[in-house]
């Protein structure tokens, strides 16, 4: 069976330009959740879903940053008016059940994210 | 403060040599530990998953320690390979919130 696949794998734009990530995670998986990951650091949480419910959102950096999960499968975090300290590495990671379970978190190979 | 704090911040070895990172955390109520291994350019793939009454778990080569009385974690790995090269994630859940480390990055010299 097939991984958690991200899309674009990589994806440049100019600064205050929109942009919109996709995350198809592994089928059947309740929990979605989405990450940060700045040069040379450990991922940082954004958000998370547990099927389409968006149970915690704490990590968005701003108002300019948006997620969705509408069916409970593919999810979309969009950035809008784009900076450049949105440059990162935004992975995407789903998990059989709920987080705080022992159950493993799978993760997508990410999308690279340059501002200009 | 990193409630996840790793150490060291990078490590070298020469292949086939052993070595251990730390993990220390701060994360309460505890619900489970995890180490990953982060290739360049892809996501987290996870090694060991450690739950509060687990004190050692094995995958292969690479060996996790839990202490949950002093809240500290350790990955040991054996006969290094320069496969191995890598950043090397801890990362402790509570119920409600998954906290990762920075990482270790390691690096095997041939």
């Amino acid at each position: 069976g097939a991984g958690v696949s991200q899309s674009p794998r990589y994806k440049v734009a100019k600064r205050g330009q929109d942009v919109a990530l996709r995350c198809d995670p592994i089928s059947g998986h309740v929990s979605l959740f989405w990450y940060q990951q700045a040069l040379g650091q450990g991922p940082e949480f954004l958000t998370y879903f547990q099927n389409e419910a968006q149970l915690d959102k704490s990590g968005l950096p701003s108002d300019r940053f948006f997620a969705e999960r509408p069916e409970g499968s593919v999810s979309t975090l969009k950035i809008q008016r784009t900076q450049q300290e949105d440059s990162a590495v935004y992975l995407c990671a789903s998990s059989l059940i709920w987080m705080g379970g022992p159950n493993e978190q799978f993760f997508g190979p990410g999308t690279r994210l340059t501002v200009l | 403060k990193n409630q996840v704090e790793q150490s060291p911040q990078s490590l070298i070895i020469l292949e086939g040599k052993n070595c251990t990172l730390q993990c220390n955390y701060t994360v309460s109520p505890f619900s489970n530990l995890r180490w990953y291994k982060q290739d360049t350019g892809r996501g987290p793939v996870s090694l060991t998953i450690m739950t509060f009454s687990e004190n050692t778990k094995s995958n292969g080569r690479y060996t996790a320690t839990l202490d949950a009385d002093t809240k500290q974690s350790s990955l040991h790995i054996t006969a290094s390979q320069l496969s191995d090269s890598a950043s090397y994630i801890c990362v402790v859940s509570r119920d409600d919130k998954i906290i990762f480390g920075k990482g270790t990055r390691l690096h095997i010299l041939p």
